[in-house]
């Protein structure tokens, strides 16, 4: 089942912080996290494995908290650069070899 | 690194025409998969493959098939084009280590069916 991300869009002025929220309904091995510029393909950002770990990328960070099965992503003071659609995908691990994404949250950064 | 490469990067097609989306990495990367990717939704898997001769459906796999013969190349043939098919298509590799790894994709194939 597609994870449930929040919130559908945010529109923030360049130095505002972000939360974007990712939450399954199954037991999860990982998350992981992906950024999509309009008509471009989706970038990597980061993988969080089971066991609450949390990662950073630049001023991009991410949290994985697999006993409520929900993963954070936090952009920290924005920049024009972070504009774009994030996508979380699931994976439940073992021999299930599918990524399952969220339906995307639109970040627009405003000058 | 030329990475993955998807081509055609456009395509238009007639309903009940077939046609083949082909796909291409020179990373050695076991795991390949194609996705399609409708306004307003995220990925969804149509098929993938954990390495050569080896593949298996995933969410959306009617009205598609596919081979691999080779771990580089990993082609997506709509054997009967409809106009639900009309979406953009991407193709993506990545290691499989300890579940997946960081997956590399590429420029997507837009598609449309009239």
């Amino acid at each position: 089942q597609q994870p449930v991300q929040s919130p559908q869009a945010v529109i923030l002025r360049e130095g505002e912080d972000a939360v974007i929220n990712c939450s399954s309904s199954k037991a999860l091995y990982s998350v992981h996290w992906y950024r999509q510029k309009h008509g471009e393909a989706p970038v990597f950002l980061m993988i969080l494995l089971k066991g609450g770990e949390q990662k950073g990328h630049d001023k991009i960070s991410a949290s994985f908290n697999e006993k409520k099965q929900q993963s954070s992503l936090y952009l920290t003071a924005s920049q024009l650069s972070y504009s774009g659609t994030y996508f979380c995908g699931t994976d439940l691990g073992g021999s299930n070899y599918q990524l399952i994404w969220g339906a995307g949250t639109k970040l627009i950064i405003k000058p | 690194n030329a990475g993955v490469t998807q081509t055609p990067k456009f395509q238009v097609l007639k309903t009940g025409q077939s046609m083949t989306l082909q796909c291409a990495q020179d990373m050695n990367h076991e795991y390949m998969s194609w996705y399609r990717q409708d306004p307003g939704m995220g990925l969804r898997l149509i098929h993938y493959s954990v390495g050569a001769g080896i593949t298996d459906q995933g969410e959306v796999p009617n009205g598609y098939n596919v081979s691999r013969s080779t771990t580089e190349d990993f082609p997506l043939r709509l054997l009967s084009a409809a106009p639900s098919q009309t979406s953009v298509y991407f193709c993506a590799s990545s290691y499989l280590g300890q579940g997946r790894t960081e997956a590399f994709f590429g420029q997507g194939t837009r598609l449309t069916v009239v």
